[in-house]
């Protein structure tokens, strides 16, 4: 079986600042989506990408960037985080038919 | 629009207990549809799905769920809930290979020993 790892796993910024999660996935998936939990409002798409090099904008996608520089990787940036924001970021790969893998999260703390 | 409606944002249960947690989506055609749990501090793991055939699909720890045209269902249950069952229950579905899946907000298990 496949892993996916999210780097950091605690992520605490100021406000104002650029801030950058990773994500590795070893199950050779071509799609990949980084996701934002806040509690009470379930799972809401950021960004996703079908393959190298790809980006698609989810319904969240203002106030970030993301890339896909390798099939295994793609990265989250918040360009400017907002004070008291309080997030569990997701990454996670899909095979067909929508099947989708999770990484266990990115959790971020702006003060 | 396409959407999923988990009625009921917390249920609570005693250990032994049966379980039924509902899904209801909206789409006019026969969907794929799953079923993950979040477990604390966890990311998402797929416990169910899907595709076609039987409408009862089995999944792990004695979950099963069942898919309704008719009502445009997929409810999600269990004979008996253990503790270890508390976590966060999330229905989704997709219309197709390489679309994005369609949360619901889920709903929150809690199993009192």
């Amino acid at each position: 079986g496949g892993i996916i790892t999210q780097t950091p796993k605690f992520l605490i910024g100021q406000e104002g600042q650029k801030l950058t999660l990773k994500c590795q996935q070893n199950f050779n998936h071509d799609t990949m989506y980084w996701y934002r939990q806040d509690s009470g409002k379930g799972l809401r798409l950021i960004y996703y990408s079908i393959t190298e090099n790809d980006l698609q904008k989810g319904d969240l996608s203002e106030g970030y960037d993301a890339s896909r520089e390798k099939k295994s990787s793609f990265s989250l940036t918040v360009t400017s985080a907002q004070k008291n924001e309080m997030a569990v970021f997701l990454c996670a790969s899909s095979i067909d038919r929508g099947e989708v893998f999770f990484g266990k999260g990115t959790r971020l703390t702006v003060v | 629009a396409q959407s999923v409606t988990q009625p009921d944002a917390r249920v609570t249960v005693s250990e032994g207990a049966s379980l039924q947690l509902r899904c209801k989506y909206s789409y006019s055609g026969t969907p794929y549809l799953f079923w993950y749990v979040q477990y604390p501090r966890q990311g998402l793991q797929l416990l169910l799905k899907y595709y076609s055939g039987d409408p009862v699909v089995q999944g792990v720890n004695g979950f099963e769920a069942e898919f309704s045209k008719s009502n445009s269902s997929f409810h999600l249950r269990k004979a008996s809930v253990h503790w270890s069952d508390s976590a966060v229950y999330f229905c989704a579905f997709n219309v197709g290979d390489n679309s994005k899946l369609i949360w619901g907000l889920g709903t929150s298990l809690v199993v009192n020993p």
